[in-house]
């Protein structure tokens, strides 16, 4: 079944305590993104990945950073989370192109006490 | 930059009925793609109808279909027969043909069902 998986779904932490939110996807998409949702903004993009080795920042980059060695995976990590990370947490990939849809995984929601 | 405003934080419809949702953007491209997302309480985000700008026509997919307004840019989702699985956070997107993939969110719209 073709997916974008995040792990965890859901997760508890202290400020300050490094965390890392894996995001995997089998659809051999080049493309992949973090957004963060919080209420009444909607989804803000953190940031994406045109292919291997190739991450650049999006609207919201403070305090997060990713890394993309393989083409599949695009974990996203905090290295000392405070409680304004608080939030939902999406990836997303799509094949390279204007026209391609893009998919989403099903969400980590991250509380930082 | 690209703005998205939906301006209805909350809808509420009967069961059966129609609701139109809306849906505004502001840009200065004439190449770009439009989405409608579904989230519902489960939190995956859903595709339920995309428009390009290019086209005139515009997009349906069963009970969905959108208004698209190319010169006022607005983009309004109705939703025909509403039924309870329905309720839902609907968020409208849109995309550049040219840039990063980025997709640029409104705020959302809550839309209440009423049995």
């Amino acid at each position: 079944e073709a997916q974008v998986t995040q792990n965890p779904r859901y997760l508890i932490t202290v400020t300050g305590k490094k965390l890392t939110v894996t995001c995997s996807q089998n659809m051999n998409h080049e493309y992949m993104s973090w957004y963060r949702q919080d209420p009444g903004l909607g989804l803000r993009q953190i940031y994406y990945s045109m292919n291997v080795e190739v991450t650049d920042k999006g609207d919201v980059p403070e305090g997060y950073k990713v890394s993309r060695k393989e083409k599949r995976n695009f974990p996203l990590i905090l290295e000392s989370p405070s409680p304004n990370q608080t939030s939902l947490y999406f990836c997303a990939s799509q094949l390279a192109g204007g026209r391609e849809t893009q998919y989403f995984g099903p969400g980590t929601r991250l509380l930082v006490l | 930059a690209q703005t998205v405003t939906q301006s209805q934080p909350e809808m509420s419809v009967q069961e059966a009925e129609t609701v139109t949702l809306s849906c505004t953007y502001d840009t200065s491209e004439s190449d770009y793609y439009l989405f409608w997302y579904k989230q519902p309480p489960s939190r995956q985000m859903i595709l339920v109808i995309r428009q390009e700008a290019y086209k005139q026509q515009n997009a349906t997919e069963n009970r969905f279909s959108v208004n698209f307004q190319k010169a006022a840019k607005s983009f309004s989702l109705k939703i025909s027969d509403s039924q309870l699985g329905d309720a839902a956070m609907y968020f409208c997107a849109y995309r550049s043909a040219h840039s990063n993939y980025q997709l640029i969110w409104g705020a959302g719209t809550k839309l209440i069902i009423k049995p």
